[in-house]
């Protein structure tokens, strides 16, 4: 049981690039996230999928684009990356439906962009 | 829209005393949960404890208990017999209790506190 599997870990992409960020669970969970850790911001949301086949902005979803591929897997795309983009972002799931669950986070991947 | 604030960007404690870590948070709610995540320097987000709004009694998960003062939106950690593996980054959450438009249960992060314990 991997639980939340982001990759790549580390990414560095120059001004202008695109790339996709990849994000999967195998809890069965219904919604997936998609946050960004900036120092001294604590986590942002940028995207969520409260179940398969939806999603919705979250706080910070200018300049990125999500697919939930399907119950599994839900994917960050930069269309065109920006040095303000540089950060760690994380990828979390949780069983969806209301209750106290908890929020599973992945290991993050940071990137850097020049 | 709701807010979660932690006003101590950095603590440090000794081996084995106790610390208190402070949040407050606005809402105009009367249902929700609170959570304390812990992200140690390997990056991974760690839930330490959970407490729901409408429970009087504090919450603990053996060394880690807190302070919930509803009136006072106020939602302290208090980390007992303090360890070097204690040493992280820790966040303080909020969620709705019902699910918000689109059906997420999204969370309000603070800012984070840093905590360092001292050998």
């Amino acid at each position: 049981n991997a639980g939340v599997t982001q990759t790549p870990k580390f990414q560095v992409l120059k001004t202008g690039q695109s790339m996709t960020l990849q994000c999967a669970q195998d809890m069965n969970h219904n919604s997936m996230y998609w946050y960004r850790q900036d120092p001294g911001m604590g986590l942002r949301l940028i995207y969520y999928s409260a179940s398969e086949g939806t999603t919705d902005k979250g706080e910070v979803p200018n300049g990125y684009n999500v697919s939930r591929l399907n119950k599994r897997e839900f994917s960050l795309r930069l269309e065109s990356a920006a040095p303000s983009q540089t950060s760690v972002y994380f990828c979390a799931s949780s069983e969806g439906g209301g209750g106290g669950a908890e929020q599973y986070f992945g290991p993050g991947t940071r990137l850097t962009v020049t | 829209a709701q807010t979660v604030t932690q006003s101590q960007p950095e603590m440090s404690v000794q081996e084995a005393e106790t610390v208190t870590l402070s949040c407050t948070y606005d809402t105009s709610e009367s249902d929700y949960y609170l959570f304390w995540y812990k992200q140690p320097p390997s990056r991974q987000m760690i839930l330490v404890i959970r407490q729901e709004a409408y429970k009087q009694q504090n919450a603990t998960e053996n060394r880690f208990s807190v302070n919930f003062q509803k009136a006072a939106k106020s939602f302290s950690l208090k980390i007992s017999d303090s360890q070097l593996g204690d040493a992280a980054m820790y966040f303080c959450a909020y969620r709705s209790y019902t699910l918000t438009q689109g059906g997420s249960e999204k969370l309000v992060f603070g800012k984070g506190t840093k905590l360092t314990v001292n050998p």
